[in-house]
């Protein structure tokens, strides 16, 4: 079992959608917790950050952690075509954040 | 700034050639991390400096791979000899000194070996 589990999908969405990212985790110990998006052909660049539980909002997109679940979801208002990327959650230990774990990302795709 | 620089973009070889791939950090960032980037294995840690120095490289897959940071600016990640099962994207990334966990990324160099 990976220690962080992401469905890859392809995920096709109508501009205008609410979209919903999520990521298990099976390591309680992880205190870090953050999303990436991935442009084709690009390097992931940081979206989002928590640290610990609770809920982080940023114009369009708001990060929640549910520690107790072992579950962190990246949801993303009136969703645009620029949208479009692959999407991928990482997490680290406390104090050993240098090594991300990087779930396998979810390819989301905002139609017209 | 103009960000993590990687050269080449793109890398084609023949299995059992060398290939060094190299990376320039954003300066004034102490850390600088080398990422593989699979349909497979999704996006793995192989090393990561500090200050120039190797702090981890548990996740080099093989002693085929090594890296090297001879200064501040500079990253090189080599293989010898390569093998097609190394054919991939291989990102670098860089982050300054302090608690705040923000990679950047270079646009990756994808390498494929035949």
């Amino acid at each position: 079992q990976k220690e962080v589990e992401q469905d890859p999908g392809p995920l096709s969405v109508p501009e205008g959608a609410i979209v919903s990212l999520n990521c298990t985790y099976s390591n309680s110990a992880f205190q870090y917790f953050m999303w990436y998006r991935q442009y084709s052909r690009k390097g992931p660049e940081l979206l989002m950050y928590t640290y610990s539980s609770g809920n982080k909002e940023d114009g369009r997109f708001t990060a929640q952690v549910d520690k107790s679940s072992k579950y962190i979801s990246l949801f993303i208002r009136d969703s645009q075509p620029s949208d479009s990327a692959t999407y991928l959650c990482a997490m680290s230990l406390s104090g050993g954040y240098n090594k991300l774990i990087f779930g396998a990302g979810t390819r989301l795709a905002v139609h017209p | 700034d103009a960000g993590v620089i990687q050269s080449p973009r793109h890398e084609v070889t023949e299995m059992g050639q060398e290939v060094t791939l190299r990376c320039k950090p954003i300066s004034g960032h102490d850390y600088l991390f080398w990422y593989r980037q699979t349909m497979m294995r999704g996006l793995e840690l192989l090393i990561y400096f500090n200050n120039n120095v190797p702090i981890d490289d548990s996740g080099m897959p093989e002693d085929r791979f090594s890296a090297k940071m001879p200064n501040a600016s500079f990253s090189t990640l080599k293989i010898q000899p390569s093998e097609p099962r190394d054919s991939a994207v291989y990102f670098c990334a860089s982050r300054g000194d302090s608690l705040n966990e923000k990679l950047f990324f270079g646009s990756g160099t994808q390498l494929s070996v035949l």
